[in-house]
């Protein structure tokens, strides 16, 4: 069976320093990748996606930026952190298109 | 832009009782998820909605697509505490790069079920 995983699970970070969440799955191969952030007590904003090693789209510009290294691995970082990119941040995976997408346990992030 | 409204934004409901959550969406679409969210965890798959008519059921939830209407709902009946949690609808927008499928999801509803 697929797992994914997410860590750090929780991170307390400083205005301007640097950010790297890291996301894997296990158990499937070329799977899709996705980074999604859910502010309190709202609904969930579309960050990147990913359709292989390499290959990332974004859907909202922003101070931050993903990757993809491994089939099974993805990436989300920032150089500088803004108070605004507190939040809790979930990445998913999928089978290929129109399959349905598994989400992490998910990283809470919190910018003071 | 493909918007996706659900209502109510929160529900407070007795046990026992029946209510239906509704997920409105803007574009057409045929491809409609729900997930449930307990707090301060992630997101777990209930349904998934292939087709204009199609109803799913597990247990005491019910969800049902109308593509026409861009509307789909989620129907509790005789809800018991352990149902209470944000639910979110999301709209598959569909391919980009032939190979993915975007999501637009909705604001959620935040469900909570009273003795």
């Amino acid at each position: 069976s697929q797992t994914i995983h997410q860590w750090p699970a929780t991170l307390v970070q400083p205005v301007g320093s640097p950010l790297s969440l890291e996301c894997t799955v296990e158990g499937t191969s070329n799977p899709n990748l996705y980074w999604y952030r859910q502010a309190a007590g709202r609904g969930l904003q579309l960050l990147f996606y990913s359709v292989g090693i390499g290959q990332i789209s974004s859907e909202v510009p922003q101070n931050l930026s993903a990757s993809r290294p491994q089939d099974r691995q993805f990436i989300l970082s920032s150089k500088k952190l803004l108070l605004s990119d507190s939040g809790f941040y979930l990445c998913a995976w999928s089978q290929g298109y129109q399959e349905t997408q598994y989400f992490g346990p998910g990283t809470r992030l919190l910018v003071l | 832009e493909l918007k996706v409204e659900q209502n109510p934004l929160f529900l407070s409901m007795q046990e026992g009782k029946n209510y239906t959550i509704y997920c409105n969406y803007s574009t057409t679409s045929d491809r409609l998820y729900w997930y449930r969210q307990d707090p301060g965890k992630s997101l777990e798959s209930l349904f998934v909605l292939l087709s204009n008519g199609a109803v799913k059921q597990e247990g005491r939830l019910m969800a049902s697509l109308d593509t026409k209407a861009r509307l789909s709902t989620l129907h509790i009946t005789a809800a018991v505490h352990d149902l209470s949690a944000t639910y979110f609808c999301a709209v598959d927008m569909g391919p980009w790069n032939n190979a993915g499928n975007m999501l637009t999801f909705g604001g959620g509803t935040r469900l909570m079920v009273k003795p």
